[in-house]
């Protein structure tokens, strides 16, 4: 198994108020993405990073923040939780010159809104 | 804009039973196809990458397939242990290492 954790496993917090994500990597790969997965809408990204302090955005950035200040962790932040934010967040990791184009995915972390 | 499409959205099967899992895209350009394995609770597991048209990849009972336009993924002579969700996802080419996935077929194999 890739090496790849995520932090918390399950949180659940309350409208208005700031979570941050956490994915670390033990496999120095360049790439790490985040995304959400919610029924009826299968996995969808949220922010990328292809280096360290190099993120872009991917199909639903909207109140996400992402931030990567060393190769093995990147952050994910949601700056005043929504209950439309409630889902599940998996960080995925890849490298083009070690594993290809395919993405290997952490365990995820079930995140409640209330 | 780079879309997959994945049918039937549940299938059923009895244990030994054969069937196929289907994929569709439109993408500008493919780089490459991909398949993954999802068991509940947890994150998605690579299974197969195809490149272009008319290959084929195996692993034990399954089977990838690649056309122009859609994938398929062949389970032979299903057991129970292979009841999971498959999604199915594509990277288009142009420099981005970015993944377009499908909502995925949710499998279940009954003894």
């Amino acid at each position: 198994d890739a090496g790849i954790t995520q932090s918390p496993r399950h949180k659940v917090t309350e409208t208005g108020t700031p979570v941050t994500l956490r994915c670390h990597q033990t496999e120095n790969h360049r790439y790490m993405y985040w995304y959400r997965q919610d029924p009826g809408h299968g996995l969808r990204l949220i922010h990328y990073s292809y280096g360290v302090k190099d993120t872009d955005k991917g199909e639903v950035s909207d109140g996400y923040s992402v931030s990567r200040s060393k190769t093995e962790d990147f952050l994910l932040t949601l700056e005043s939780a929504t209950s439309s934010q409630t889902s599940v967040y998996f960080c995925a990791i890849s490298d083009p010159g070690t594993s290809g184009m395919k993405q290997y995915f952490g365990p995820g972390t079930r995140l409640t809104v209330l | 804009e780079d879309q997959v499409t994945q049918s039937p959205e549940a299938l059923r099967l009895q244990e030994g039973e054969s069937s196929s899992l289907n994929c569709s895209y439109t993408v500008s350009g493919l780089r490459g196809l991909f398949w993954y394995r999802q068991d509940p609770g947890k994150g998605p597991e690579f299974l197969f990458t195809l490149y272009s048209a008319g290959e084929e990849k195996e692993k034990e009972r399954l089977k990838a397939t690649l056309t122009k336009k859609e994938s398929f993924l062949h389970i032979t002579a299903p057991k129970p242990e292979d009841s999971a969700t498959y999604l199915c996802a594509v990277q288009a080419k142009g420099g981005s290492e970015k993944l377009v996935f499908g909502k995925g077929t949710k499998l279940t194999v009954n003894p």
